[in-house]
């Protein structure tokens, strides 16, 4: 099976960086999405990653080490309206589409 | 508007009262599935649809029903409801089951069995 994992709670300063991480072990890597998800909401597309290296959108960025089973999500000029929970999301090529999901990040902007 | 809708958004149901929770995508979209969330454990596939009449178990099928008739239509169905049931769900399409399909996911319906 798949494990995934990313820390719980991370706090950060409107305007300033945080790094949210995301560790997996699978087999039959398919790529890795990124979702962000408010309190009671849809989670939403952030990013998706197939290959190493650094994905850039905005103030939003995710990177990916197939090697290391390991990939993080980058938020930058943090505002208010970011604090929501990120989720990791991992699709293999056994798995038909279903998305395996770490059990989020919540990410909590003070000002 | 490309949207996945669900319906209803919020259902409070007793023990055993058999409930449907509709859903709809409007994109054309080949793969649909449905997850549940619980606090800590994070997105769980229940069920999913390769195709019109191709539907498959995820990973937390028990108590549920799907069903595929036409393409854009994906109810998920609980016989009989039990109150481990409880939580909130969301339907999801994407344009196929490949690598890089990005799935869209519904609003989500909040089901409370007592």
């Amino acid at each position: 099976g798949q494990n995934i994992d990313q820390p719980t709670e991370m706090t950060a300063t409107e305007g300033a960086i945080v790094q949210i991480n995301c560790t997996y072990q699978t087999s039959g890597f398919n790529g890795l999405f990124w979702y962000q998800q408010h309190a009671g909401e849809a989670p939403t597309f952030l990013s998706y990653n197939v290959l190493d290296g650094l994905e850039e959108k905005g103030r939003f960025s995710s990177f990916l080490s197939r090697s290391k089973g390991y990939s993080y999500l980058l938020l930058k000029e943090l505002q208010m309206k970011d604090s929501a929970s990120y989720l990791c999301a991992v699709l293999t090529t056994d798995s038909w589409g279903k998305l395996q999901f770490g059990a989020g990040t919540q990410v909590v902007v003070t000002p | 508007e490309a949207q996945v809708t669900q319906n209803p958004r919020y259902l409070i149901t007793v023990t055993g009262k058999k409930l449907t929770v509709t859903c709809s995508q409007n994109m054309n979209h080949e793969y649909m599935s449905w997850y549940r969330q619980d606090p800590g454990l994070g997105l769980r596939q229940i069920y999913y649809s390769m195709n019109v009449e191709v539907t498959d178990k995820g990973d937390v099928p028990e108590g549920y029903k799907v069903s595929r008739k036409e393409k854009r239509n994906f109810p998920l169905i609980l016989e009989s409801p039990s109150p481990n049931q409880t939580s909130l769900y969301f339907c999801a399409s994407s344009l196929t089951s490949g690598g890089g399909n990005i799935q869209y996911f519904g609003a989500g319906t909040r089901l409370s069995v007592l």
